[in-house]
């Protein structure tokens, strides 16, 4: 069955420190990796998106990675900031023929002042 | 660029109560379409997609059918509402050349059920 985890569910830091958030799936055949950031009360909004052959890519202070031997991806803040506290979602898509895709449930951040 | 708008933001209906969301996007066109649900401490759960106007399919079998009439409107429905339909309704769009593209949402409806 296809399932992506994500830990931990939740996590509290001190702005401007840093923080990594991990994904594990076990989604095959495995097309692309994403994670999003969702507001309270609002739709995701897309950081990156990683296929198979791309270790790491960038989006300002977000940091992804993938290790698709071992399945694994994590996002790593950098220099956290009061607007980061969000739910972040990683999402893998399935090499289906479509665009189908596997959700984790989110690791909610909160950056406390 | 590219738009995509959701309503009503929020609404409370009571159980049997018909349903209508609406979902239209803006600056693109012939995309992929989606409806999400996605409910207090789960991930977003698929319920429709649509590839082109008049095309729908269905991920889950519930109370809950979808249509689009337009090419860039995308429309859920109900003829009875159950308690089990409260939550959070997504909707999305994605272009159809290359699976490595993002989806992007609207910023959803919070359905409750009384």
């Amino acid at each position: 069955k296809n399932q992506v985890e994500q830990s931990p569910q939740s996590l509290i830091i001190l702005e401007g420190k840093n923080c990594t958030l991990q994904c594990n799936y076990t989604v095959s055949p495995f097309s692309n990796l994403r994670w999003y950031k969702q507001d309270t009360g609002r739709g995701p909004v897309s950081l990156t998106i990683m296929t198979f052959s791309e270790n790491t890519k960038s989006n300002g202070r977000y940091t992804a990675t993938l290790d698709a031997d071992t399945k694994q991806s994590s996002l790593h803040i950098t220099a956290s900031q009061l607007s980061d506290s969000a739910s972040y979602i990683c999402v893998v898509s399935w090499n289906s023929g479509y665009s189908t895709l596997t959700f984790g449930k989110g690791t909610m951040l909160l950056v406390s002042p | 660029s590219q738009t995509i708008h959701q309503w009503p933001a929020t609404l409370v209906q009571p159980v049997g109560s018909p349903l209508s969301l609406e979902c239209t996007v803006e600056g693109t066109s012939n995309p992929n379409l989606y409806w999400y649900r996605q409910a207090a401490g789960r991930g977003l759960q698929l319920l429709f997609y649509s590839v082109g106007i008049g095309q729908i399919s269905s991920e889950v079998p519930q109370n809950l059918s979808a249509s689009r009439p337009q090419d860039r409107q995308f429309i859920l429905s109900s003829k009875k509402l159950l308690l089990s339909d409260s939550g959070f309704y997504l909707c999305a769009w994605d272009v159809k050349q290359g699976r490595s593209q993002p989806q992007h949402f609207g910023d959803g409806t919070r359905l409750s059920i009384l």
